[in-house]
């Protein structure tokens, strides 16, 4: 079974300059999550997909930061404008259902200057 | 507030030897709580899962044990190998209808050496 798929792995830009990330679940998971993790802590939800519908969205700085998951499978997260402080992993996560065993991606990491 | 606190925060031991890693919480009511390994350069991984009710369960050398009276968990590794090297997140889901969540801790960092 394919694990979830995320790119790029790496990414480096200046701040003020925008930036997308790509994740593919795992296939006939309904729940997929982005979780952004900064160095030295645990992984903080940016916002949680049922389907393509948005369950939580709570912290995720809606100014900068967006995403969606249309037709309820791939998923993307935009930053724009990066801050410095946005530097950080952003993983993706998948489950069969809310509540359910999570599996995560690779990750991107990202670095703003 | 619902927070999970892991200590401690690195760990650097040789190989072969045990280590246990602690994991203390404040969520209440609890549905599962989870023990995730996460190399470096890469996303978490489910090492074990228990519901409030489970005392403990094991995967090969990971054996980790949870009492919900005093909110605390551990993860014991046993016969430690260099391939242990890695971060270990505890992740505890609240018991709430509707919108699920996951309250992740810090993660502990261990450094397993030759």
């Amino acid at each position: 079974e394919a694990g979830v798929a995320q790119s790029p792995r790496y990414k480096i830009i200046e701040k003020r300059q925008s930036v997308a990330f790509w994740c593919n679940p795992i296939s006939g998971h309904a729940t997929l999550y982005w979780y952004q993790q900064i160095l030295g802590q645990g992984p903080k939800l940016l916002i949680q997909f049922q389907n393509n519908g948005v369950v939580d969205d709570s912290q995720l700085p809606k100014d900068r930061f967006s995403a969606e998951r249309l037709k309820g499978v791939d998923s993307t997260l935009k930053i724009q404008p990066a801050k410095l402080e946005d530097s950080a992993v952003y993983l993706c996560a998948s489950s069969t259902r809310g509540g359910g065993e999570q599996f995560f991606g690779p990750g991107t990491r990202l670095t703003v200057l | 507030k619902n927070q999970v606190e892991q200590s401690p925060q690195s760990l650097i031991i040789l190989e072969g030897k045990n280590c246990t890693l602690q994991c203390n919480y404040t969520v209440s009511p609890f549905s599962n709580l989870r023990w995730y390994k996460q190399d470096t350069g890469r996303g978490p991984v489910s090492l074990t899962i228990m519901t409030f009710s489970e005392n403990t369960k094991s995967n090969g050398r990971y054996t980790a044990t949870l009492d919900a009276d005093t909110k605390q968990s551990s993860l014991h590794i046993t016969a430690s190998q260099l391939s242990d090297s890695a971060s270990y997140i505890c992740v505890v889901s609240p018991a709430t209808s509707g919108t699920y969540k996951y309250i992740f801790g810090t993660g502990t960092r261990l450094k397993v050496l030759a």
